[in-house]
């Protein structure tokens, strides 16, 4: 069984652009999550979606949005990118209900420059 | 709202160490807990998981987590560490019963050496 995908891997972009990044959950998974990873913050939701509909949104601006397909797959867009956006950005994927087993990705590594 | 706070930030041990790792959560409801690992190059993946019943728990590779409730702890232990534990360590929870979302510590890098 595949497990999540996401893509791309790494990327390189600078301030003010924007940038799209990509999840494939695991087969059958209907509901997706995306975190940020940096050193000493950990992992902050960013936010999740069930049935292409965002359940649960973090603390984050408005520059950082997602999306969910009928295929389940999801993305996420960050929009004017600023330095502090540099990060490992971690998508899961789960069965409904979600008790909070989520399966990761091996994420998408984001630097700003 | 729920939050999580992971005390240790970086543990060093020898192999054959006796390992435990705090978590406390702040919330005022029932909750699930869980541990989640993330070896050097892999994706995070779970360790054990909690949601009710026997609050101590077992899970992967010899480690289990106490639950108590009255501490509003979720402590990691294994006796004998090896240094394949190298990792990041993740508590994290979830209020049980709801569509809340899953809240991370911010994690504690264990070490292990030869």
């Amino acid at each position: 069984k595949a497990g999540v995908t996401q893509t791309p891997r790494y990327l390189i972009k600078t301030r003010g652009q924007q940038v799209t990044l990509s999840c494939s959950p695991i087969s059958g998974h209907r509901s997706v999550s995306w975190y940020q990873q940096t050193p000493g913050q950990g992992l902050q939701f960013l936010f999740e979606y069930f049935s292409e509909t965002q359940r649960n949104k973090g603390n984050f601006p408005g520059r950082f949005s997602g999306r969910q397909f009928s295929n389940s797959r999801s993305e996420m867009n960050v929009s004017t990118l600023e330095l502090g956006d540099s990060a490992l950005y971690l998508c899961a994927s789960s069965l409904p209900p979600s008790r909070g087993e989520l399966f990761f990705g091996e994420g998408s590594r984001l630097t700003v420059l | 709202a729920q939050s999580v706070s992971q005390h240790n930030h970086h543990v060093i041990l020898s192999e054959a160490a006796s390992l435990e790792l705090g978590c406390n959560y702040s919330y005022g409801g029932t909750v699930n807990l869980f541990w989640y690992v993330q070896y050097p190059g892999q994706h995070l993946q779970l360790l054990l998981k909690y949601f009710s019943g026997d609050p101590l728990v077992k899970g992967i590779k010899g480690f289990e987590a106490e639950f108590i409730k009255s501490k509003f702890s979720f402590n990691l232990r294994k006796p004998s560490v090896q240094w394949s534990d190298t990792a990041e360590y993740f508590c994290a929870v979830k209020p049980s019963g709801t569509a809340s979302k899953l809240t991370f510590g911010t994690g504690t890098r264990l070490q292990v050496t030869l």
